[in-house]
C-alpha cells in the first residue's frame, strides 16, 4: 500500500526566506506526483504537477523536484512572502488513476 | 481553464435527514470524478471513484449504501449522504479529470463544509 509522508508537519519562516517542503512516498510506481496548496477552509489549488518520467517543474517562484526511484519529492519556494502561508499537499497519482495524498505542511510565513 | 464546481459550499442539517453535493466540471468533459472526505487537520481521504455512466467504486471502509453517488453526464457528479449523522460532518471534495487533459492532473472543487446536527 502507498504511503506518503510529508515533513515537517509545520514551518513557519520570516519573510523572504526559502521554504523547502519534502516529500516521501513508498512505492515508486507511480504515474505522476502533484504539489496542492490548500488554504484554511477551502479547496486545492494545484501548484506544479511532475510525470514519473521527469526530474523537475518549475513555475515562477516555485519548483519541484522528483526523485522517483529513492521516493522523494522537494517543493522549494523562493523568496517566501505572507501571501505564501497555507497547507502544502503533496499526492501521488497510482496506476488505477488515484491520489493518495500525505498529510501535508503547514507553512506560516511572518511579516 | 478546468475549473470545478461545488454546490452548496456549506450546508447544516439535522440528523437523520439526507443531503445531496453537487460537482460540475464547467469547461471540460470530466470522464472519472473522485470524492474525498477531510476532517480538521488531516489530509484527504478518497471514498470513491465513479466513471460517467458507470457504478460508483468505493474505498475499503465507505458505506456504498450511505453515500450514494452518481455520474450521470460528463460534467455532473452528485454525492449524497443519506440519514446523515454528526459523525459525518466533514469537509467534502470532489475532483475531476480527463484523459486528454494536458498532464492528466486533476482538478479540484472548492469543498462542501457540511454539519450534522
Amino acid at each position: 500500500k502507498q504511503e506518503v509522508t510529508q515533513i515537517p508537519a509545520a514551518l513557519s519562516v520570516p519573510e523572504g526566506e526559502n521554504l523547502v517542503l519534502n516529500c516521501s512516498f513508498t512505492d515508486s510506481a507511480i504515474y505522476n506526483l502533484q504539489w496542492f496548496r490548500q488554504d484554511p477552509g477551502k479547496g486545492l489549488t494545484s501548484l506544479l504537477l511532475i510525470q514519473s518520467s521527469q526530474r523537475e517543474q518549475t513555475s515562477g517562484r516555485l519548483n519541484a523536484s522528483l526523485d522517483k526511484s529513492s521516493g522523494r519529492s522537494t517543493l522549494y519556494i523562493a523568496a517566501s512572502q505572507p501571501g505564501d502561508s497555507a497547507t502544502y499537499l503533496c499526492a501521488v497519482k497510482d496506476s488505477w488513476g488515484k491520489l493518495q495524498f500525505g498529510a501535508g505542511t503547514q507553512v506560516v510565513v511572518t511579516p | 481553464g478546468a475549473v470545478v464546481s461545488q454546490h452548496p459550499s456549506w450546508v447544516i442539517c439535522k440528523s437523520g435527514t439526507s443531503v445531496k453535493i453537487e460537482c460540475r466540471s464547467l469547461d471540460f468533459q470530466a470522464t472519472t470524478m473522485f470524492w474525498y472526505r477531510q476532517f480538521p487537520k488531516q489530509s484527504l481521504m478518497l471514498m470513491a471513484t465513479s466513471n460517467e455512466g458507470s457504478k460508483a467504486t468505493y474505498e475499503q471502509g465507505v458505506e456504498k449504501d450511505k453515500f450514494l453517488i452518481n455520474h450521470a453526464s460528463l460534467t455532473l457528479s452528485t454525492l449524497t449522504v443519506t440519514s446523515a449523522h454528526p459523525e459525518d460532518s466533514s469537509f467534502y471534495i470532489c475532483s475531476a479529470g480527463n484523459e486528454g487533459l494536458a498532464g492528466e492532473g486533476q482538478y479540484f472543487g472548492p469543498g462542501t463544509r457540511l454539519t450534522v446536527t
